[in-house]
């Protein structure tokens, strides 16, 4: 079975450019996660989705960051302006339904110089 | 909300031998515990979940026990190998894979 696959790999912009990163979750995956891993830090989640619906997105500061799950498969989170504190590596994760394990992508490590 | 603290920060073992890492969590409404292992540029991996209902779960070289009194679980990996080196996350949640909240990490080295 395929695992959760996510592009670019590595991401380098300088602040306030915009950048998007994507997110093609294990098939059959309702559930699907964003996470922000900062170096020497666990991962936080930033946003989860149902299907194509919002769950929760109460970490995710929104005056910067979008994410969309169109047709419920895939999808993109994206940093407009970004800052150099958005330096970290950005996790995709996904789960058959909200209460089965979850299993993450290799994720996308951005660099804001 | 939900508060995991991980300790060691960092653990160094000789190889053949045991190694333990263990984690508080703060919300008594907690009631799945997974266990991830991250290798150098890769994602985290799960390598053992426990729920609620069970105070201990092993697999093969690793086991994982819970006490929900005192609210506090912990990895123990036996036997301990060169490829078990990595960093390991222990994380909680009250709904299984959502809303998850991760532990600092623990780096461990097994040296041969």
């Amino acid at each position: 079975e395929a695992g959760v696959a996510q592009s670019p790999r590595y991401k380098i912009i300088e602040k306030r450019q915009s950048v998007a990163f994507w997110c093609n979750p294990i098939s059959g995956h309702a559930t699907l996660y964003w996470y922000q891993q900062i170096l020497g830090q666990g991962p936080k989640l930033l946003i989860q989705f149902q299907n194509n619906g919002v769950v929760d997105d109460s970490q995710l500061p929104k005056d910067r960051f979008s994410a969309e799950r169109l047709k419920g498969v895939d999808s993109t989170l994206k940093i407009q302006p970004a800052k150099l504190e958005d330096s970290a590596v950005y996790l995709c994760a996904s789960s058959s339904d909200r209460n089965t394990e979850a299993f993450f992508g290799q994720g996308t490590r951005l660099t804001v110089v | 909300g939900e508060n995991v603290e991980q300790h060691p920060s960092t653990l160094s073992v000789q190889e053949g031998d045991s190694a333990v890492i263990k984690c508080t969590y703060s919300d008594s409404a907690s009631n799945y515990f997974p266990w991830y292992k991250q290798e150098l540029g890769k994602g985290p991996q799960l390598i053992i979940d426990i729920r609620s209902n069970v105070g201990e779960k092993k697999d093969q070289r690793i086991a994982v026990t819970l006490n929900k009194t005192a609210k506090h679980f912990s990895l123990h990996i036996t036997e301990t190998q060169p490829e078990d080196s990595a960093v390991y996350f222990c994380a909680a949640s009250t709904g299984g894979a959502q809303k998850l909240v991760f532990g600092q990490g623990t780096r461990l080295t097994i040296n041969p």
